[in-house]
């Protein structure tokens, strides 16, 4: 059965610094990876997506990810962060080869942007 | 182009009450999806529709949570009787056939149950 990982529930940075929220996740077939950003009381809003090609992917508010498939991660990253990007970030995958094509999140991190 | 509507925003009911939430997908959007998401964890899946069609209702608690999607257009979730665990938000989303299109998500329903 596969399953998501996000391995920190809380990532406090400072303004203009760098970030990386990490993701790992299981799934015996091939697979679909995204993030997904929910800022206070509102719904999930896309981020970025891996389907295939290559492994560096850009999104949007200048955030990118990086699929890995031997170590099986898909973290994402933002050179330099804003106060706008205080908001919970949901790692999810899709094994389209085994499923009817339903996401499955991961637990979510909470990135607190401080200036 | 318009998103997910999703209403009401916010329900407080007593335990035991029952409850029903209303969700309009994006226009010409297939699959429809309803997810749990409970304070401090990742939205759980609880069904999926294609067209008027259940597509994977396994991790619906069918003793009291029922959902339909008539006409394969709206789709309405009902709670009777409700519990405490119940709640939550709950999340609509909606996507076009293909699982590399990703989803486009209402922005849910608070539900609190006292």
């Amino acid at each position: 059965a596969q399953s998501v990982t996000q391995l920190d529930s809380q990532v406090p940075v400072f303004e203009e610094a760098p970030v990386e929220l990490r993701c790992n996740y299981s799934s015996s077939v091939s697979v679909y990876l995204f993030w997904y950003v929910q800022y206070p009381n509102q719904g999930l809003q896309l981020l970025l997506k891996y389907l295939s090609g290559s492994t560096l992917v850009k999104g949007i508010n200048g955030f990118e990810a990086e699929f890995n498939k031997s170590q099986t991660s898909f973290h994402l990253r933002k050179p330099s962060v804003h106060i706008s990007d205080t908001a919970e970030y949901f790692c999810a995958v899709n094994d389209y080869g085994g499923s009817q094509g339903n996401l499955i999140f991961g637990k979510g991190t909470k990135l607190s942007v401080k200036p | 182009e318009a998103g997910v509507a999703q209403s009401p925003r916010y329900k407080i009911i007593e335990k035991r009450q029952s409850v029903a939430f209303w969700c309009n997908p994006i226009s010409g959007h297939a699959t429809l999806y309803w997810y749990q998401q409970i304070l401090g964890q990742g939205p759980k899946l609880l069904i999926q529709f294609q067209n008027n069609g259940v597509v994977d209702d396994s991790q619906l608690p069918k003793d009291r949570f029922s959902a339909e999607r008539l006409k394969g257009v709206d789709s309405t979730l009902k709670i009777q009787p409700a519990k405490l665990e119940d709640s939550a938000v709950y999340l609509c989303a909606s996507s076009l056939d293909s699982a590399s299109y990703g989803y486009t998500f209402g922005s849910g329903t608070r539900l609190t149950v006292v």
